[in-house]
């Protein structure tokens, strides 16, 4: 199994601040189609999953500009320029190359 | 607006089937999409579980495959998810969600459902 290693697990912010989350998977992610299948999603308290960004830079409907991916092969950030307060969740980075579908552990942010 | 919403018993007994369904409005199960069944748990997080596609082929995580089954129902646009010979350890909150395929690429789980917590105890 592809396996995603995240940091932090934690991450303090102050509104305004910008935010960034890592994401290493164990092997590449760069499908031979040439795209990357690296997704990353937030979970609100007591919500499902939502999808921010698919295909490791492309920002899903509806997400604010404020967050955007990137990455290649192995190695992948998820940022968001000024954390609001509505920000607050955890993040999942998820590989969707192969199967099994692999989850990152997740990243808590809060606001400081 | 697609909508997918899970039901089924909240509670399963060890060595029982889990039997969940999940509804979906707003899309066809028939599109070209596939559905998969995602699992949270506190202590390992989540956890792919499986997807079908309406032909009926269908995946599975190898580390459940012995256990899982998910069919689709096409007259009913739902599709479900049996897990057999249940123990503590499949106590979770259980996800179906969409798999948006568009033009060949995979762009991610756009639609979840709300959850629904299954608890494995006698």
């Amino acid at each position: 199994d592809i396996v995603l290693t995240q940091s932090p697990l934690s991450l303090p912010v102050a509104p305004g601040e910008p935010a960034s989350i890592s994401c290493r998977s164990s092997q590449s992610l760069l499908n031979t189609n040439g795209y990357l299948y690296l997704d990353w999603y937030m979970q609100k308290p007591g919500q499902s999953p939502q999808l921010l960004i698919y295909l490791g830079s492309n920002r899903a409907s509806g997400v604010p500009d404020r967050f955007s991916g990137s990455g290649s092969g192995t190695d992948f950030t998820l940022r968001i320029n000024r954390v609001e307060a509505e920000d607050v969740g955890v993040y999942y980075c998820m590989q969707a190359l192969q199967t099994p579908i692999t989850f990152g552990q997740g990243t808590r942010l809060e606001i400081k | 607006q697609v909508q997918l919403q899970e039901s089924g018993p909240g509670l399963a007994k060890p060595s029982g089937t889990l039997s969940l369904t999940c509804a979906v409005s707003g899309d066809s199960i028939s599109s070209n999409n596939w559905w998969s069944w995602v699992r949270q748990t506190p202590t390992k997080g989540l956890q792919w579980i499986g997807e079908i596609y309406h032909s009926g082929s269908a995946n599975y995580n190898p580390s459940l495959k012995s256990r899982v089954i998910i069919s689709v129902d096409k007259s009913k646009n739902t599709f479900s998810l049996n897990l057999t010979s249940v123990t503590a350890a499949d106590t979770a909150i259980y996800y179906c969600a969409r798999s948006n395929f568009v033009r060949g690429l995979i762009e991610g789980y756009d639609y979840w459902g709300q959850g629904t917590v299954v608890t494995v105890a006698s």
